[in-house]
């Protein structure tokens, strides 16, 4: 089945980095993605990954896929209290880039000043 | 360049009542998704319009409609609604070669 779980909640101080953590079951999945979310917003899409890639940086931003673990993370470099937010993992179904987005539960990051 | 507008922000219906929420996509996508997102909660896949025709369907009764229109905006209907639609609905459109759709604001359905 489909299903994305990721940890509820992570406190940092600012200018620490953050690591939060996501699982996915869906092995066919090609595209993986995260997207912030402040209060009373909508998503914003922070960055992706090709299933193929083990890594991708942008900027502050380092993505770690281990494909076999189904496991994915996100790494924020030089928290910033602008960083606190609710953090998505989500997987593309059946492997297209335009099909349905499968969400985790999101991941609330507090970076304390 | 605006991104993907919905309207309203903000509704409250009473149990029984419809609504339709309304979305225009990021200029240049053709492609509109909806999702539903319950308080504490990642945002659960409505359906996706292409073309004018509702291509993928998610767990949502048929009490849940939509529409896509030639130019490429999208209408999202709710029938008898239930306390339990009480969300944030969110529209997110994107084209073939983009990757990772962009998410509008939202609209707050409120159902008292």
């Amino acid at each position: 089945g489909e299903d994305v779980e990721q940890s509820l909640f992570l406190s940092v101080r600012e200018g620490d980095s953050s690591v939060i953590n996501c699982t996915y079951t869906d092995s066919s999945s090609t595209y993986l993605y995260w997207y912030k979310q402040e209060p009373g917003a909508g998503l914003q899409l922070l960055t992706y990954i090709f299933s193929n890639m083990d890594m991708k940086q942008d900027q502050r931003l380092t993505v770690l896929l281990n494909k076999k673990d189904k496991h994915l993370s996100l790494r924020i470099a030089d928290t910033q209290t602008g960083d606190s937010a609710i953090y998505f993992c989500a997987e593309s179904d059946y492997g297209g880039a335009t099909n349905k987005l499968i969400f985790g539960t999101g991941t609330l990051l507090a970076v304390q000043p | 360049d605006a991104g993907v507008t919905q309207s309203p922000t903000h509704l409250i219906k009473t149990r029984g009542q419809q609504v339709t929420l309304r979305c225009s996509p990021k200029s240049g996508h053709d492609t509109v998704s909806w999702y539903q997102q319950a308080l504490g909660q990642g945002p659960q896949f409505i359906f996706q319009y292409y073309e004018e025709e509702e291509r993928q369907r998610g767990n949502f009764p048929d009490r849940f409609s939509g529409h896509q229109f030639p130019n490429y905006s999208s209408e999202l209907n709710v029938n008898a609604l239930l306390l339990g639609d009480s969300a944030l609905y969110l529209c997110a459109s994107i084209r073939a070669g983009i990757y990772g759709y962009t998410f509008g604001s939202g609209t707050r359905l409120t159902v008292v």
